[in-house]
């Protein structure tokens, strides 16, 4: 069974480009969350979604991050207008209800 | 509010060395323990976990106690390889709650 996946693994760009991350989570997994650690510090939550809706975005840094789950498949991370701040390791996790948390390879974020 | 505090590292071993990384928490209700695991250029992996008080938790020779009353969840292993060079994130989970608090993480270098 495939695991979590996200893609890009890297991404290079300048301040105030916009990235997207995407996640695509564990087949059958309703439940999708956003995790990221910048500079080394502790893993933070972001966001979490059960199926398409956001069931908590208390994580979210401000409003120029914006995740989606349209359908309650993948899922989309934007950041618009990308700050030297954002920078750091951007992880997904996928589970079914309450149960383990599964992680995946995260996205590395450099702005420049 | 809940949280997470890990020893800081990096923590740097000789082969074959005991093995000890602390974590202490705080949480409000009654959380579920884990430890997961970042290996060089790889994802997060739960490496154990233990859902209530004096439940230990066990995986690849790593092992941890949920202990209440000092409220710890310290990682152990008898005998580390290089293989285990790697980040461990102690963290946890209140019972009800989806979102996963996290340590600042604690580097492992393990020398031949």
């Amino acid at each position: 069974e495939a695991g979590v996946t996200q893609f890009p693994s890297h991404s290079v760009i300048e301040k105030g480009q916009t990235v997207t991350l995407r996640c695509d989570p564990i087949s059958g997994h309703d439940n999708l969350y956003w995790y990221r650690r910048v500079m080394g510090k502790e893993i933070k939550f972001l966001l979490h979604f059960v199926k398409e809706s956001k069931q908590d975005e208390s994580g979210m840094p401000n409003n120029r991050f914006l995740a989606e789950r349209t359908g309650g498949t993948y899922s989309t991370l934007k950041v618009q207008p990308a700050e030297l701040e954002d920078s750091g390791v951007y992880f997904c996790a996928s589970s079914f209800g309450q149960e383990t948390q599964y992680f995946g390879p995260g996205t590395r974020l450099l702005v420049l | 509010g809940d949280s997470v505090t890990q020893m800081e590292g990096p923590v740097t071993l000789s082969e074959e060395a005991f093995l000890t990384i602390n974590c202490t928490y705080t949480a409000t209700g009654y959380p579920s323990l884990f430890w997961y695991v970042q290996y060089p250029g790889e994802g997060l992996q739960l490496l154990l976990k233990a859902t209530k008080a004096d439940d230990k938790g066990s995986n690849k020779g790593f092992e941890a106690t949920y202990r209440k009353e000092t409220t710890s969840f310290h990682l152990e292993k008898g005998s580390v390889q290089v293989s285990d060079s790697a980040v461990y994130f102690c963290a946890l989970r209140n019972t009800g709650g989806f979102k996963t608090i996290f340590g600042a993480g604690t580097r492992l270098f393990v020398k031949a």
